[in-house]
Order: C-alpha cells, then structure tokens, then sequence
C-alpha cells in the first residue's frame, strides 16, 4: 500500500497519560499536515510540515502538543497530559511538490477516559 | 462566521438522481478548493479540485466554481446508494498550505 500510513488506529488511554502517534506520508511526498475530526465537524487544521520543518502551527495547539518530522519523512504527533477534549479523530495527510492535492491516512481514533 | 460554510443535511435525493452540494466561503484570498467524501468512522477520500472559475466534470461529479459569488458546488449526476456519505468542502490560499474545511454535508441516496 502506497498510501498515507498512520498508526495506531485506534487508541484508548486515561486521562493524564501521554501518547504518540505516528504517520508515514506518501513517498517523495514532501508536505505533510496533521488534522483533528471531532464528530459532525469538518478536519481542523493542527500543523504542517515542509521536509522536516515545522512551517505552521495553528492555534489550537495547545503547548500540550507537539509534532515533529526529524528526517523530512514519517511524523509523529505527541500528546502530554491528555484530556477528556482530546478525543477525537487525529488525521495525518500529504502533499507532494507540484501536487495540489492532499492525501489523507486512515487516522488515529483517540479516546481519552 | 465560518470561514468554509455547509448545510448539515441530511440532503436525501432518490437514486438515479442529480444530488448538488452547496459551499460557500468568506475569504477571497482562497484560490483552490477541494471535495472530499467521509464515510462514517472513515477519512476524508479526496474527489476532486477547482480552482479556475466555470465547471470541471469527472465522471458523474462536476465541481462548479464562482469567486465572484464565493461559492462552490458539487454535482452528482446518476445518485447511487454507495454515494451516501459526508461531503466535505475545503478551501486553500496559495500563500497558505493548510485546507479549511466546511462541517460536511450528510447526503443520502433512497434506493
């Protein structure tokens, strides 16, 4: 399968625990950007990735979150201290350099309880 | 006000039928705009793009776009039951990299 990889697909943890999750971009796909779905809404932007620079952070991430991208190729989306708000669907998408279009991966089904 | 608009639904259209799915959109820096389809419990599964204004058409979907107006619309030409889904509406500016997505619109498809 060549396409966005994300993994896992379903986590459940309790409330103040960390996680990690992980996305592998389509290759040679130089863009990558993570979402967050909470139920009825559309995705809502989180950050986005040029190679391995971080070139934009929206505002809903909270000093809580971090991602990274160290070698410009998979990412990883950390979440400390989770919360109840913080379940949601975390979605992982990638975009190659002359592509307009982004690619979407499977997501991550996070609950937090 | 949203940047990216949708009517929730649901939009219920009888098979065979031409269902058109309504977007609008508040900035007029947005150059690109994109549908994806959401089964439930999926992720977004791109359909298609636009970003001259007029019509594009692939297959039965025929995106419509208008930047006077700041609206965008997909068509569905021959509504099949598999077609019910969530239709989500983004909108991108070029200086920009990140997709603004509308809530969704529920279709369904009555056999």
């Amino acid at each position: 399968d060549t396409g966005v990889s994300q993994d896992p697909r379903h986590k459940i943890t309790k409330r103040g625990q960390n996680v990690t999750f992980r996305c592998d971009p389509i290759s040679e796909h130089n863009r990558l950007y993570w979402y967050r779905q909470t139920l009825g809404q559309g995705p809502e932007f989180l950050t986005y990735f040029q190679n391995e620079a971080q070139l934009e952070k929206s505002r809903l991430l909270s000093d809580r979150f971090s991602a990274e991208r160290p070698k410009g190729s998979f990412s990883t989306l950390e979440i400390q201290r989770t919360e109840q708000g913080d379940s949601a669907m975390y979605l992982c998408a990638s975009r190659g350099p002359d592509g307009t279009e982004a690619f979407f991966g499977q997501g991550t089904r996070l609950t937090v309880v | 006000q949203k940047e990216v608009e949708q009517n929730s639904g649901p939009l219920s259209v009888p098979e065979g039928a031409i269902a058109s799915l309504n977007c609008t959109y508040s900035d007029r820096g947005s150059q690109s705009f994109f549908w994806y389809r959401q089964y439930s419990g999926k992720s977004p599964e791109l359909i298609m793009f636009i970003y001259s204004n007029g019509d594009k058409e692939d297959g039965r979907f025929t995106a419509q776009l208008n930047k006077a107006s700041q609206y965008v619309s997909l068509l569905i030409r021959d509504s099949q039951p598999s077609d019910s889904a969530t239709y989500l509406c983004a909108g991108r500016m070029d200086s920009s990299y990140k997709l603004i997505f509308g809530s969704g619109t529920r279709l369904l498809v009555r056999p």
